[in-house]
């Protein structure tokens, strides 16, 4: 079990817009630590989506953004697209554990 | 560019020591916090543990009796240590770069499959 709750499944059609939440508690995200996101396709290592709640690396997508309020985190995608199915996962710190926690991840199906 | 690359046998017996190494070119490893992350076949991410400052560490309680994270900076290498393996330790194993105990994971190598059996 996660320290960090996401949704197990998503899915949307070609060009809409989908989210997936990541919600936490009093010891990581509402501490007041970021949020990251990333994203992992099939066969490969995980790559940095968002850093810091809502910034894009550079060479992301701006379909892609972050929003932190609370104990929670949303990851949004807008103009979905075949290539974005994949599985993403949400990161933090978290105080009682001096480390660091993730997300169970979510899986995001094109339809 | 950065870049990470794992390395270690992909086969461990039951009750053995896994040791990994990470090997990190086009930057220098002091100055950055240097973790380990795993991920069994079809689950999530599981946070290992971190080094940073060259010598200072922290493990997922979880984990900690058993695992040991050090840091070779004259070779640029990082490695990973687990002791007295089960078969839940069947798992991809990567190292991953961060700036920060609150920072994201910039950089992070291919992984290594590390199958425990005997």
């Amino acid at each position: 079990q996660s320290v960090l709750t996401q949704p197990p499944s998503v899915s949307g059609a070609p060009g809409q817009r989908v989210t997936i939440s990541c919600t936490g508690s009093s010891s990581n995200i509402g501490a007041g630590y970021d949020v990251h996101w990333y994203q992992q396709l099939p066969g490969t290592d995980p790559k940095l989506l968002i850093s810091g709640n809502s910034n894009r690396p550079s060479g992301v997508p701006d379909r892609f953004s972050g929003s932190k309020a609370g104990t929670s985190a949303s990851l949004a995608i807008t103009g979905l697209q075949a290539e974005d199915e994949a599985d993403y996962y949400c990161q933090s710190f978290d105080s009682s554990l001096s480390g660091w926690v993730f997300g169970g991840g979510t899986k995001l199906t094109v339809l | 560019q950065v870049q990470l690359q794992e390395s270690g046998p992909g086969l461990v017996k039951p009750s053995e020591t896994l040791s990994l190494t990470c090997s990190v070119s086009g930057g220098p490893i002091s100055s950055y916090f240097w973790s380990w992350i795993r991920q069994p076949p079809g689950k999530g991410l599981e946070w290992i543990g971190y080094i940073y400052n060259s010598g200072s560490t922290h493990y997922n309680p979880s984990l900690k009796s058993r695992v040991t994270i050090s840091v070779d900076t004259s070779k640029n290498r990082l490695s990973l240590k687990l002791s007295s393996v089960t078969a839940a330790d069947t798992a991809v194993y990567y190292c991953a770069r961060a700036f920060g105990s609150g920072s994201s994971l910039d950089y992070w190598g291919q992984g290594t499959l590390v199958t425990v059996s005997s």
